[in-house]
Parts: structure tokens; C-alpha cells; sequence
């Protein structure tokens, strides 16, 4: 089974600030990875895929890059409205989700 | 509107059975894989099972296999999960979620990943 590892779980950070997020897979997966943001009481949104595409409609201050084993998320310019729970997920072999980050305002 | 409904959570005492129910609309239900993903209380994202457009292909993940039988009725846009042998470990909102499907830059298949949610529906297991 393919793990993935994200860090930090949890950050705390201004308004305006650039937030990194990273996921790290056991093993090489490519391409093959997505990014989820799933704010308190709500479902999961997806916002990347395959590893660095965005989403229909989601902002441009969010960004996915990386190939292999090691991915990085980015929040260029961190929103009140982008407090939430961060999770990377693997589709190379079945489906993995990462431990998530949850993203707090200093 | 691109919309998925689940149903037939509760509360469920060990070792007994429940059927959790999603309803989808606003999309061609059979055009795409579907998955369950649960969350249990305060913890991550745990990805349950998946299913094809066709059920040719079916997956679990290891803590379910042997317990949950994931199935689809396309001609009711419809996705199940039976939930057998549960578990105090099984307790978790569980949502149905659509497959994102082959995409401009990779169409590594049979599954990608999750575009649509619904809201989920709750299970607790306890005595």
C-alpha cells in the first residue's frame, strides 16, 4: 500500500502570508495526486489535480507542484476564507489520503 | 445542479449490518467511477471503496474488505454500501463521492480521485 505523509499537521499563519504544504508518498506515483481543502462541518472540495492542474473556479493563490515522491502545496497569499484542513491524496495504486494540515490564522 | 444525497445511516449496535444509499443527479451517473470515503469523529479522510462505471472493477480499502460490498444501480443513479460485521472503529461520517474521471493530463485509471461530495451521512456503533 502507498503512504502518504504530509507536514506540518498543523500551521498557523498571517493574512498575506505564503503557506507550504508538503506530501510525501512511500513510493513514485507520478503524477497522480490531488489536493483537497475541507473547511469545518463541510465536505472535502477538491482544489489540484494531477499533482499541479486547478480546479474549475478555485482561486489562483492556490498552486500544486511536484512529480515522484515529494508534492508541494502553496497558498501565495493566505485568506481568512482558506482557514481549514488540507489533504493531499494518491490515485496510483487505489486510492491513499495524507494525515491532512490544518491551517490556522496568527 | 451536480448533486449527490446519501442516506441510511444511524445508529447500529456491534456486529450488526447497515445499508448506507447515495442518490446522484445533475451528471451522467454511469459515465464515472464512484468511491466511499469516511471520516470519523475529529480525525482524516479514510477512503473506504471504489467502484467503476460498469462495477467491472471493485475495490476495498484493507480495513473494510471482507466486511463492506460496495454496488451501483445506474439505471437509478444510485451507489450502496452494505456494511456488514461493524465495528466500533466503523463509526464516521461517510460520504459518497463521484470519480473525477480520465482528465487532459492523466488517464492512468480506473480511479483518480473525488470532484463531487455529497454531505455525508453518519454511523455510530456502539451498544
Amino acid at each position: 500500500d502507498i503512504q502518504m505523509t504530509q507536514s506540518p499537521s498543523s500551521l498557523s499563519a498571517s493574512v498575506g502570508d505564503r503557506v507550504t504544504i508538503t506530501c510525501q508518498a512511500s513510493q513514485d506515483i507520478s503524477n497522480f495526486l490531488n489536493w483537497y481543502q475541507q473547511k469545518p462541518g463541510k465536505a472535502p472540495k477538491l482544489l489540484i489535480y494531477d499533482a499541479s492542474n486547478l480546479e474549475t473556479g478555485v482561486p489562483s493563490r492556490f498552486s500544486g507542484s511536484g512529480s515522484g515522491t515529494d508534492f508541494t502545496f502553496t497558498i501565495s497569499s493566505l485568506q481568512p476564507e482558506d482557514i481549514a484542513t488540507y489533504y493531499c491524496q494518491q490515485y496510483d495504486n487505489l486510492v491513499t489520503f495524507g494525515g491532512g494540515t490544518k491551517v490556522e490564522i496568527k | 445542479e451536480v448533486q449527490l444525497v446519501e442516506s441510511g445511516g444511524g445508529l447500529v449496535q456491534p456486529g450488526r449490518s447497515l445499508r448506507l444509499s447515495c442518490a446522484g443527479s445533475g451528471f451522467t451517473f454511469d459515465d464515472y467511477a464512484m468511491h466511499w470515503v469516511r471520516q470519523a469523529p475529529g480525525k482524516g479522510l479514510e477512503w473506504v471503496s471504489g467502484i467503476t462505471w460498469n462495477s467491472g472493477s471493485i475495490v476495498y480499502a484493507d480495513s473494510v474488505k471482507g466486511r463492506f460490498t460496495i454496488s451501483r444501480d445506474n439505471a437509478k443513479n444510485s451507489l450502496y454500501l452494505q456494511m456488514n460485521s461493524l465495528r466500533a472503529e466503523d463509526t464516521a461520517l461517510y460520504y459518497c463521492a463521484k470519480d473525477i474521471g480520465c482528465t487532459s493530463t492523466s488517464c492512468h485509471g480506473p480511479y483518480y480521485g473525488m470532484d463531487v461530495w455529497g454531505q455525508g451521512t453518519t454511523v455510530t456503533v456502539s451498544s
